[in-house]
């Protein structure tokens, strides 16, 4: 059984960086037909797409994020990370990270998904 | 403002048929691209009940039905029961935009 468990600070201050881990377990960052994404839902709000890292190291970003996010892996430990810099209170929500899969890329599904983790952008 | 239109909320006594519909665009559904559906308990995350227009994952009822048809979608739940009330979603690539989008979100109330 595939489970995804997210990790890292619920609290971060505004302007710096929010840094999350996904811990994979059941199967392998290294496969050769998923993509693991992050995925972040505002409290009482709907969900959004944050982009993805695929086994060779590609990246995928929103575009409305592209230029404060980073998304890495560590191989070694089966984990994928998701780096957000200069964040405001608009970037509180939970923060997801998914398993990405489909015959094509652009029809991925994403199962199955972490818990989830709240990140609270306050001073 | 989602790139895929739900309506808020639907309502139906137990033992009844629900449908939500998912409204797109040519760039999205219109575009070919694959749907699907997403049931969220409160306090819990998505879980995937329906992909690729009607295919249903391992341990989803068979009374939850999807399709497709234009720039729509919806899908359906017959014999609603009391656990089928929740918050769900669709979701879709969208071609013009580059991203998966997800549609605002559908409350279920099981009268």
């Amino acid at each position: 059984q595939v489970q995804l468990q997210e990790s890292g600070p619920g609290l971060v201050k505004p302007s710096e960086t929010l840094s999350l881990t996904c811990t994979v377990s059941g199967d392998s960052v290294r496969n050769y037909v998923d993509y693991w994404s992050w995925i972040r839902q505002p409290p009482g709000r709907g969900l959004e797409w944050i982009g993805y890292i695929f086994h060779t190291g590609r990246t995928k970003i929103n575009p409305s994020l592209e230029s404060r996010v980073t998304i890495s892996a560590d191989r070694s430990k089966n984990q994928f990370s998701l780096k957000l810099n200069s964040v405001t209170a608009a970037d509180t929500a939970v923060y997801y990270c998914a398993r990405g899969h489909g015959d094509y890329v652009r029809d991925n599904r994403f199962d199955p998904w972490g818990q989830g983790t709240l990140v609270i952008v306050s001073s | 403002q989602s790139a895929l239109t739900q309506p808020p909320s639907v309502s139906g006594a137990p033992g009844q048929r629900v449908t939500i519909s998912c409204t797109g665009t040519s760039s999205n559904i219109g575009a070919g691209n694959a749907v699907h559906w997403y049931q969220q308990l409160p306090g819990t995350a998505p879980k995937l009940v329906m992909f690729d227009r009607n295919s249903r994952p391992s341990g989803v009822p068979d009374r939850f039905f999807g399709s497709k048809s234009g720039t729509s979608a919806s899908l359906a739940i017959t014999g609603l029961q009391a656990e089928d009330e929740a918050d769900y979603y669709c979701q879709s690539y969208d071609t013009s935009l580059g991203v998966w989008v997800f549609g605002g979100g559908t409350k279920l109330t099981v009268l």
